[in-house]
């Protein structure tokens, strides 16, 4: 069971690149998340999807979209990357708030520096 | 590489004290609270959590209160460890599965 696993660890990019960040699942989750962490501070969602086909806005969506391909992956597109796009990008999984266990996994992370 | 939590609040506590962490949310919709645990280079880890119907749960030397009429959480831990220390974040969830972290709170135990 390996959990949420994110690719790639790490990437630089160039100003302008594009860029897929991939996640897999195999919990059988419903609910698939997209996080930032910039050094020293905390989370904040980019995008989420309650359920396979649907995806929804998080607090910091410009620059990024997302596809949630089927029930086990999301991922996470930069089309033009920018210098203020340098993070750690975190994707985690939920099974669903109506189930009695609220625990979200997390991946291990992507470190992505835009030069 | 970058240290997590580097600019978030520290709360330092003696080992074998206990630790209180504090969290204030802004949703009053959100119906679900739960605590993760962040070590440095590492994704987020799950602690406790609690629905809005509750206002207290105990977990092994960890316990979640919350209080709605202020918009407050907080974790206790207890007997802090050395390897207790980590940054602490609290996160609410609400109807459509949307998950909001907080600030964060960086816990260092020290001898």
């Amino acid at each position: 069971n390996a959990g949420v696993t994110q690719t790639p660890k790490f990437q630089v990019l160039k100003t302008g690149q594009s860029m897929t960040l991939q996640c897999a699942q195999d919990m059988n989750h419903n609910s698939m998340y997209w996080y930032r962490q910039d050094p020293g501070m905390g989370l904040r969602l980019i995008y989420y999807s309650a359920s396979e086909g649907t995806t929804d806005k998080g607090e910091v969506p410009n620059g990024y979209n997302v596809s949630r391909l089927n029930k086990r992956e999301f991922s996470l597109r930069l089309e033009s990357a920018a210098p203020s796009q340098t993070s750690v990008y975190f994707c985690a999984s939920l099974i669903s708030r109506v189930q009695a266990n609220t625990e979200a996994f997390f991946g291990q992370g992507t470190r992505l520096t835009v030069v | 590489g970058e240290s997590v939590g580097l600019h978030l609040p520290t709360l330092s506590v003696q080992e074998g004290d206990n630790s209180i962490i504090n969290c204030a949310y802004s949703n009053s919709a959100s119906d679900y609270f739960i605590w993760y645990k962040q070590e440095s280079g590492k994704g987020p880890q799950f602690i406790i959590d609690i629905r809005s119907n509750m206002d207290k749960r105990q977990g092994q030397r960890v316990t979640v209160l919350l209080n709605k009429t202020v918009k407050h959480l907080s974790l206790q831990i207890a007997a802090t460890q050395p390897g207790d220390s980590a940054v602490y974040f609290c996160a609410e969830g609400g109807p459509t599965d949307k998950l909001i972290f907080g600030t964060g709170t960086r816990l260092q135990v020290f001898p």
